[in-house]
């Protein structure tokens, strides 16, 4: 099975910061990754495929990159709506999996 | 509007059976995969299961093989997922949700999701 690992776990900041965040995986998935918009009680909404493909009407300041094993997530601007757990999932091979989540709070 | 709406979660004891369903709408069930998707209480997402467009492939976990299955009545709109000899650790909110694309490899992402429906395994 191919590991994601998200870093950081948590992420203190404020409105206007720039965010990376970074996602790396255990071995090669090509541009075949997708970032995950989680807030509390609902469900997942996808940001990002295929590493840098921006989801019809997802906010411009939002942003992907990388491929093979690296990959990283930025906000280009934090604005008061983006507070929640970020999410990376490869879908290079089964089974598909997911990083461990950013939560990105309030500084 | 896609709208992917779930039912039958619930409580229900160690060794016991739940089904659940995903009602979709809004377009084309038919011609998309479909994906159960988990969350336990405050932890990340896990990939449960997934079906292709016409239900004649499955794929599975590990966590679960053997003990799930996924299916879909392309007639009714709806996907379900049958879950047997249920286990504490099964305990979480099961998504449905529809693959991003209707072809390779946008099968593999997901979008959009159902709300979720809890399913808590305890006596």
């Amino acid at each position: 099975d191919i590991q994601m690992t998200q870093s950081p776990s948590t992420l203190s900041a404020s409105v206007g910061d720039r965010v990376t965040i970074t996602c790396r995986a255990s071995q090669s998935v090509g541009s075949w990754l997708a970032w995950y918009q989680q807030k509390p009680g609902k469900a997942p909404k996808v940001l990002i495929y295929k590493a840098s493909s921006l989801e019809s009407g997802v906010p411009s300041r939002f942003s992907g990159s990388g491929s093979g094993t690296d990959f990283t997530l930025t906000i280009s601007s934090l604005q008061p709506d983006d507070f929640a757990t970020y999410y990376c999932q490869q879908y290079n091979s089964s089974p598909l999996t997911f990083g461990g989540g950013t939560k990105v709070e309030i500084k | 509007d896609v709208q992917l709406v779930e039912s039958g979660g619930g409580l229900v004891q160690p060794g016991g059976s739940l089904r659940l369903s995903c009602a979709a709408s809004g377009f084309t069930f038919s011609r998309y995969y479909m994906h159960w998707v988990r969350q336990a209480p405050g932890k990340g997402l896990v990939w449960v299961s997934r079906i292709n467009s016409d239900g004649t492939t499955t794929t599975y976990a590990d966590s679960v093989k053997g003990r799930f299955t996924i299916s879909r009545d392309n007639a009714k709109n709806t996907l379900y997922l049958q879950m047997n000899s249920l286990r504490a650790e099964d305990t979480a909110v099961y998504y449905c949700t529809r693959a991003g694309g209707s072809s390779w490899p946008d099968n593999n992402w997901f979008d959009p999701w159902g709300q979720g429906i809890l399913v808590t395994v305890s006596s």
